[in-house]
């Protein structure tokens, strides 16, 4: 079983809707990551962050909300979501990338499916 | 930015034979090349890794080579078993921004025929 524990597992939800999706980790790691991944397709990466700070955004829609709440925590609230947007949305954790040094590597956790209707 | 190709995109091979996997990648400032595994339903499991300073890393039944000069690293799986089917994801990773950005390749889908 993975680490990394995602919330709900399947979501179905209308363009008009909000909703969020929920990822928490217990291993310490102060990096946290949001994937979007369509089917027979690599997951892509939305967002990550750093020691709770939004560190990178990959020009993701701002339909698309990150939050940190807390360094085991991390949500995406969404909004006004399209049908193109149904897709397996993916959390990682891992240890803080050292600049000039060596990664250490991303655990995921298994996905919230989700369907916009 | 960073371009991970994979092959091939599916593989079929008999039960006990070897699949091998290859990656070439773009930027030669990333220095870490994971590989994960995808079953149904699941998200990626990190199967095996290998850093820029080393050559070749075994794990039991599985091995990783990179070849940092001609940017190409592959997978190796020997004696595959039936339980090995699944979708295998190769990336490419370096630091940016205290976070560790990976990028995957296409994937490869192998199915081991009992």
């Amino acid at each position: 079983d993975t680490e990394v524990t995602q919330t709900p597992k399947h979501l179905v939800m209308g363009m008009t809707n909000k909703k969020s999706l929920k990822c928490e980790q217990h291993m310490g790691h102060r990096a946290m990551y949001w994937y979007k991944q369509k089917a027979k397709k690599p997951p892509e990466l939305m967002f990550v962050y750093s020691y709770e700070k939004l560190s990178i955004n990959e020009s993701v829609p701002s339909r698309f909300s990150p939050e940190c709440p807390n360094s085991s925590l991390l949500n995406l609230h969404l909004h006004a979501l399209q049908p193109e947007d149904s897709a397996l949305y993916l959390c990682a954790s891992s240890q803080v990338g050292l600049q000039d040094s060596y990664n250490s590597p991303l655990h995921f956790g298994n996905g919230t499916r989700l369907t916009v209707t | 930015g960073e371009n991970v190709e994979q092959h091939p995109s599916t593989l079929s091979v008999q039960e006990g034979d070897s699949a091998v996997i290859k990656c070439t990648y773009s930027d030669s400032a990333s220095n870490y090349f994971p590989w994960y595994k995808q079953e149904l339903g699941k998200g990626p499991q990190l199967i095996i890794d290998i850093r820029s300073n080393v050559g070749e890393k075994k794990d039991q039944r599985i091995a990783v080579t990179l070849n940092k000069t001609a940017k190409h690293f592959s997978l190796h799986i020997t004696e595959t078993q039936p339980e090995d089917s699944a979708v295998y994801f190769c990336a490419a990773s370096k630091v940016i921004n205290a976070g560790n950005m990976l990028t995957f390749g296409g994937g490869t889908r192998l199915m081991v025929k009992p």
